[in-house]
């Protein structure tokens, strides 16, 4: 069965360095997410992507982060100077089309450490 | 306003019993996804209910939905030490696909 998948699976890296976190969509998939979570809270929406630019983003996802889909296939999330507040679990999730009736499947996440 | 809050917060039970978690979400939707997450792990898709049935069943899960409400259940019935996880509602999408998650409801389940 297809899935989303995410690279690396753990990053630590030192506060103010920036870091990139891949994920690879499924292939047919056409709308694209990005979701964290702080240790032990809710799950968050961060940014939306379709047709190579954001659809929506949240009042999290400011000018420290931002997406790419450098080629065909994968999804970026850059975070360009990291803030210890910014370690959490990072979901990438994708949906066939951003319709109101389709699941959104996620990658096992990211978990980023920042020290 | 939050979208998905699910209680109870926690619930222990033993195997075999039925593990039972609500969600109550604020504005209209138009459909509600239940996912698990095992401990530091991704979040895997569990069921998705529609605005407009009420209850849906797979395997062993059966949810609930009741809009006048704004709630849906989850129930996990004869419950394995392998349910063990957090479950999450996630409510919506809005026009971008957009979900809101709640805090989740951590399931221990007992052997």
């Amino acid at each position: 069965e297809p899935e989303v998948t995410q690279t690396p699976s753990h990053q630590v890296t030192q506060m103010g360095q920036e870091v990139i976190l891949r994920c690879v969509p499924i292939s047919n998939h056409l709308y694209f997410y990005w979701y964290r979570q702080i240790l032990g809270q809710k799950v968050e929406f961060l940014v939306s992507f379709y047709n190579n630019e954001i659809s929506e983003k949240s009042e999290i996802f400011d000018d420290q982060f931002s997406v790419e889909r450098p080629d065909g296939s994968n999804f970026t999330l850059k975070i360009r100077s990291t803030k210890l507040e910014d370690s959490a679990m990072y979901f990438c999730a994708s949906s066939e089309v951003g319709t109101d009736q389709e699941t959104q499947y996620f990658g096992p996440g990211t978990r980023l450490l920042v020290l | 306003s939050q979208q998905g809050e699910e209680d109870p917060q926690a619930l222990s039970i033993q195997e075999g019993e039925n593990a039972t978690m609500n969600c109550s979400y604020k504005t209209s939707i138009n459909n509600l996804q239940w996912y698990r997450q095992n401990s530091g792990r991704g979040l895997v898709h569990l069921i998705l209910i529609r605005s407009n049935e009420r209850e849906k069943h797979s395997g062993r899960l059966r949810v609930t939905l009741d809009t006048s409400k704004k709630s849906s259940s989850l129930l996990i019935t004869a419950s394995r030490a392998a349910d063990t996880a957090s479950y999450f509602c996630a409510a919506g999408p809005d026009s971008w696909g957009k979900f809101q998650f709640g805090a989740g409801t951590q399931v221990v389940v007992t052997p």
